[in-house]
């Protein structure tokens, strides 16, 4: 089993649409939480960290629930640049600081 | 502020050459720099973690004498592939974190290996 799982998609949505993405993660000594977004053939870039009392930043809500091990991004008022690869990642202290990366969702909005 | 970059950004070279990698942080101190490989249409998989000034952790199943990291300054860290082949094609990304800010880690741009 996958440490970070997370439907690889391809999402394809309608401009203005809202998508939600979910992840569960296996390691219940995970302490930090993120969304990345990769555009294609480069680095991720971090989107937002993800927090118990969830967060919310302009059209972007990242929730995380610990006791399921679950974290979800939703992505409301969808642009044709939000098209990318959607990156969820846990780690933590207690694993040297390292980064588990999930497989990616990607996301294709269309006109 | 908190910019890595990566150098060659693209390499192209024949199979048993060795090649190497540069990562520096350009306005702040690394104390730890992380090296991942990315395949096409997968994760990226963390490779090994190094720590200036001591050995790097490597994961399982990643060979330390094929890959060797340096880390030797707070601002840089070299990975060099030696005698390269085919499947070490694949897209090479470090990144960095700074002192005090333990679980913010910043990206460089990649390197994007080819061994023909």
């Amino acid at each position: 089993r996958k440490e970070v799982e997370q439907d690889p998609g391809p999402f394809n949505v309608p401009e203005g649409a809202t998508v939600a993405f979910n992840c569960t993660y296996s390691n219940s000594a995970s302490q930090s939480f993120f969304w990345y977004r990769q555009d294609c053939r480069k680095e991720p870039k971090l989107l937002m960290s993800v927090y118990s009392s969830g967060n919310e930043d302009g059209r972007f809500t990242a929730q995380l629930n610990r006791a399921s091990q679950y974290i979800s991004l939703l992505i409301r008022d969808s642009k044709l640049s939000d098209s990318a690869t959607y990156l969820c990642v846990a780690g933590g202290d207690n694993q040297g600081g390292k980064l588990i990366f999930g497989q990616g969702t990607e996301l294709s909005v269309k006109p | 502020g908190a910019v890595v970059s990566q150098h060659p950004s693209r390499v192209i070279c024949k199979s048993g050459t060795s090649v190497k990698i540069e990562c520096r942080s350009l306005d702040f101190q690394a104390t730890t720099m992380f090296w991942y490989r990315q395949f096409p249409k997968q994760s990226l998989m963390l490779m090994a973690t190094s720590n200036e000034g001591s050995k790097a952790t490597y994961e399982q199943g990643v060979e330390k004498d094929k890959f060797l990291i340096n880390h030797a300054s707070l601002t840089l860290s070299t990975l060099t592939v030696t005698s390269a082949h085919p499947e070490d094609s694949s897209f090479y990304i470090c990144s960095a974190r700074q002192r005090d800010y333990y679980n913010e880690q910043f990206f460089g741009p990649g390197t994007r290996l080819t061994v023909l």
